[in-house]
């Protein structure tokens, strides 16, 4: 079984501050892993993936993530937060035929 | 661009009522999916689509129906809409099933059950 658990519901920020979004992830084998971006009421977006490949991903818009197996965790990161960024983030493992989903995390910017 | 389209943005139904949320992709994608996401709970899998003709249950599958007649179209079924299915609706697609491949997700559908 897969499960994915965000450990933050809420995180503020102020603009131009880094920003950590924490994700630890539980799988039976080696998970693909995706953050994925909503802003208010709209669709999901596609941050960034990992796919056993490198351990570092770099998504969009200035984020990355680090898949650090021996802590399972999956870690969203962004050296200066924007306004724009304020949105909440899913943290997602994949399985053979679905998608296992967090709770979420709503990221708030401050000027 | 088209992507993944859902169709209604929203709607309000009566309890009882019945409708059909439409979703349609145009990338070719054998697996489809429909989730709902609810305050403080992610999204959860209410049916999925391997390919045109084969359907399966995801985790929240009561009160819903769907059919794949086609690739390109994932129609979800409310048969007597309740109150509990009050959410937002979201239709994805992608390449295959297989782990690691991106989904992609319609722009969502807010349903209003009264």
């Amino acid at each position: 079984a897969q499960s994915v658990t965000q450990l933050d519901s809420h995180v503020s920020v102020s603009e131009g501050t880094p920003v950590l979004l924490r994700c630890n992830y539980s799988s039976s084998y080696s998970p693909s892993l995706f953050w994925y971006v909503q802003h208010p009421n709209k669709g999901l977006q596609l941050l960034l993936k990992y796919t056993s490949a490198a351990t570092l991903v770099k998504g969009i818009n200035g984020f990355e993530a680090e898949f650090k197996k021996s802590e399972t965790s999956f870690h969203l990161t962004k050296p200066s937060a924007h306004m724009s960024d304020a949105a909440e983030y899913f943290c997602v493992v994949t399985g053979f035929q679905k998608l296992v989903f967090g709770t979420g995390t709503r990221l708030l910017v401050s000027p | 661009n088209a992507g993944v389209t859902q169709t209604p943005k929203f709607q309000v139904l009566k309890t009882g009522q019945s409708m059909t949320l439409q979703c349609a992709q145009d990338m070719n994608h054998e697996y489809m999916s429909w989730y709902r996401q609810d305050p403080g709970m992610g999204l959860r899998l209410i049916h999925y689509s391997v390919g045109a003709g084969i359907t399966d249950q995801g985790e929240v599958p009561n009160g819903y129906n769907v059919s794949r007649s086609t690739t390109e179209d994932f129609p979800l079924r409310l048969l007597s809409a309740a109150p509990s299915q009050t959410s937002v609706y979201f239709c994805a697609s992608s390449v295959t099933s297989g782990s690691g491949n991106t989904i992609y997700f319609g722009e969502g559908s807010w349903l209003t059950v009264v």
